[in-house]
């Protein structure tokens, strides 16, 4: 079956220390990976999104970076975390035809 | 993508017929109407899409008025466990980039 897993759940980390949030997916190949934010509310940012390996988009330009180091795995990091980075980070993927994306179950970041 | 607009919060009683409004007027044609759902500490859950025809699944069943501007999700028989956030997105199917615009939702609680 196809699965998306994403951890840590929950994460406190102090301002200036780096991150790095995991994502996998199982029982598909080279699918379209993302990563999003949800901060105070309810709306969602896209952050990052990945068509393969090495490629990475970013949708705005922040503190945070992504990699693909490997067809179903995505990477959040961040050398230095700022307060602001606080938030509810949620990787997704989408469906090889194209219908509809899919989001894991979520990592709580909070930068003390 | 297309702009939704849902009202902030709605009731049901347990066991009744949820019916969660959405409009989304500037819709295109080539963007389908999305629902997802969001509990809270979770990822958002697909429910249901769809284009022109009204759809069912397991979960709910989607009605898309004929000029497309507006659509509303039905949960048949609610129960406690369906107390969440509900997204109403238009998206275009083969939008590779992800980009998911989620408005604000409607957040229906089920009561006993």
């Amino acid at each position: 079956s196809q699965t998306i897993h994403q951890w840590p759940a929950t994460l406190v980390q102090p301002v200036g220390s780096p991150l790095s949030l995991e994502c996998t997916v199982e029982g598909t190949s080279n699918p379209n990976l993302y990563w999003y934010r949800q901060a105070a509310g309810r709306g969602l940012q896209l952050l990052f999104y990945s068509v393969g390996i090495g490629q990475i988009s970013s949708e705005v330009p922040q503190n945070l970076s992504a990699s693909r180091p490997q067809d179903r795995q995505f990477i959040l990091s961040s050398k230095k975390l700022l307060l602001s980075d606080s938030g509810f980070y949620l990787c997704a993927w989408l469906t090889g035809n194209g219908n509809t994306i899919y989001f894991g179950e979520g990592s709580w970041l909070t930068v003390v | 993508d297309a702009k939704t607009t849902q009202p902030p919060s709605m009731d049901c009683a347990e066991g009744r017929a949820a019916n969660l409004p959405c409009n989304h007027s500037t819709i295109s044609g080539n963007e389908y109407v999305y629902w997802y759902r969001q509990i809270h500490s979770q990822g958002p859950q697909y429910i249901i899409h769809g284009l022109k025809n009204n759809e069912t699944n397991e979960m709910a069943s989607l009605i898309i008025t004929e000029d497309r501007k507006s659509s509303t999700l039905i949960l048949p028989h609610a129960t406690l466990r369906d107390t969440a956030v509900y997204y109403c997105i238009v998206r275009a199917k083969n939008n590779q980039g992800g980009k998911l615009i989620f408005g604000q939702g409607t957040e229906l609680s089920v009561k006993p």
